[in-house]
């Protein structure tokens, strides 16, 4: 089956913490994206990127960071600088830029 | 803010009514939208989408019209089901290759049995 995996389902993080949450797509896609979802908003985009070893900042990358080394993953760190980071989040690849987006079923990180 | 909006934050419909899902976009320069369904605790997904190009667009159950001269995009669920119960957002696109999505805030849907 074709799709995007995110893990962990659920995540916690304590205080000065960095963690990392998982993304990995079998889509074949070239572009990949990160979306943070908070309470009754839409989608705000944290990171994307075009292709392997390339990636740029959406409208809210500080505190975040990311790597593109394979095709298949785009993982994301939400470092101790993120003050307000629970939220859920969503990974999702295109074929191409500007191709509809597919979505994973998201993480939702909170802090202990 | 928001670049693409809704009228509506909630909705409530009787099984078996059509619905009517309304969204607002401020970019005329948009040539591509996209209509996702969200379902709770669960990622996006694609229902239908539609180009600068066309007024209309026809899926299984779903129809999307666009009306650019006022920049409004609307989603119709005929006969909605209890399983549309979720949250719909609009996605407008514009940039080309280097563009991105931008979200509304989404409409909930409620279909009362």
């Amino acid at each position: 089956d074709g799709g995007i995996t995110q893990s962990p389902k659920y995540l916690f993080r304590k205080e000065g913490q960095n963690v990392t949450l998982s993304c990995e797509q079998n889509l074949n896609h070239d572009a990949m994206y990160w979306y943070r979802q908070d309470p009754g908003q839409g989608l705000r985009l944290i990171y994307y990127s075009q292709i392997v070893n390339d990636f740029q900042k959406g409208d809210i990358a500080e505190g975040y960071s990311v790597s593109r080394e394979k095709k298949e993953s785009f993982p994301l760190t939400v470092t101790s600088a993120q003050k307000n980071p629970t939220a859920f989040y969503l990974c999702a690849s295109s074929i191409h830029q500007g191709q509809p987006q597919h979505f994973g079923d998201g993480t939702r990180l909170s802090i202990l | 803010g928001e670049s693409v909006g809704l009228h509506l934050p909630t909705l409530s419909v009787q099984e078996g009514d059509n619905s009517i899902i309304n969204c607002a976009y401020s970019n005329s320069a948009s040539d591509y939208f996209i209509w996702y369904k969200q379902e709770s605790g669960k990622g996006p997904q694609f229902i239908i989408d539609i180009r600068s190009n066309m007024d209309k667009r026809q899926g299984q159950r779903v129809t999307v019209l666009l009306n650019k001269t006022v920049k409004h995009l609307s989603l119709q669920i005929a006969a909605t089901q209890p399983g549309d119960s979720a949250v719909y957002f609009c996605a407008e696109f514009y940039g080309g290759s280097q563009g991105n999505l931008i979200f509304g805030k989404g409409t909930k849907l409620s279909v009362k049995p």
